[in-house]
């Protein structure tokens, strides 16, 4: 079963639009974290956010902000007056136990954001 | 700044042939991951390594293995290559602990087989 919901998988907009990325999860932990990365063209995956799964204040880092709802397993990514360097393929990876019993990140498929100048 | 070094960004195989692919980090993190990434799929979980020698398996462990002799290197062996281990290939390490470290990631290596 999937873990991990990123719906959008492509985004396109025009530069200075807000646009906001969705993720849903499912766990059966009570007690879990969540990330996302940021993977622009150069390939190599960027840390962007990790959240506690107790701790549901919404996060706010210059352009970036993270609304996460445990009600409803989402943890959405919105970025304010995008601009063309945020185009990049962006993960939510919860950190849920996977079926081999390993303790890697989950993730999702990815959103690829492209911001057009 | 955490450094993870993947040996390769392009690789280039023959099918049968066998393959290692190595990963180095400079932050003596305990733990360590293999990620192979697919259009489509995202990123998927081969292994990880939470200490010299030691191994388990991730979400999707067939027809690879691992080896880690050193704590900073990791090293992917694909024992026989096939067309569909064609894929981008990331590395990752991170502190020890379960569930809230940050990962820091390779460039990644790229491996076609042939």
């Amino acid at each position: 079963a999937q873990k991990v919901t990123q719906a959008q998988t492509e985004i396109s907009v025009v530069e200075k639009e807000d646009v906001t990325l969705d993720c849903v999860y499912e766990t059966r932990d009570t007690t879990y974290y969540l990330f996302w990365y940021k993977q622009p063209p150069s390939g190599e995956l960027v840390f962007l956010i990790r959240r506690n799964s107790f701790d549901e204040q919404n996060e706010i880092s210059g352009r970036y902000s993270w609304n996460f709802q445990k009600s409803t397993s989402s943890f959405n990514f919105t970025i304010t007056a995008s601009q063309v360097v945020d185009s990049a393929v962006y993960f939510c990876a919860p950190r849920v136990r996977s079926g081999g019993g390993a303790d890697g990140l989950t993730f999702g498929k990815g959103t690829h954001l492209i911001i057009q100048p | 700044d955490v450094k993870v070094t993947q040996s390769s960004r392009y690789l280039v195989k023959r099918t049968g042939e066998k393959v290692f692919l190595e990963c180095v980090q400079d932050m003596d993190h305990e733990n360590m991951f293999w990620y192979r990434q697919d259009p489509g799929l995202g990123l998927r979980l081969i292994y990880f390594s939470y200490d010299v020698k030691m191994k388990e398996k991730g979400d999707i462990p067939e027809g690879y293995s691992v080896s880690r002799e050193k704590k900073e290197r990791f090293s992917l062996i694909l024992e026989s290559a096939s067309t569909n281990q064609t894929s981008m290939y990331l590395c990752a390490s991170s502190p020890p602990g379960r569930g809230r470290n940050i990962q820091y990631f390779g460039a990644g290596t790229r491996l076609s087989v042939l």
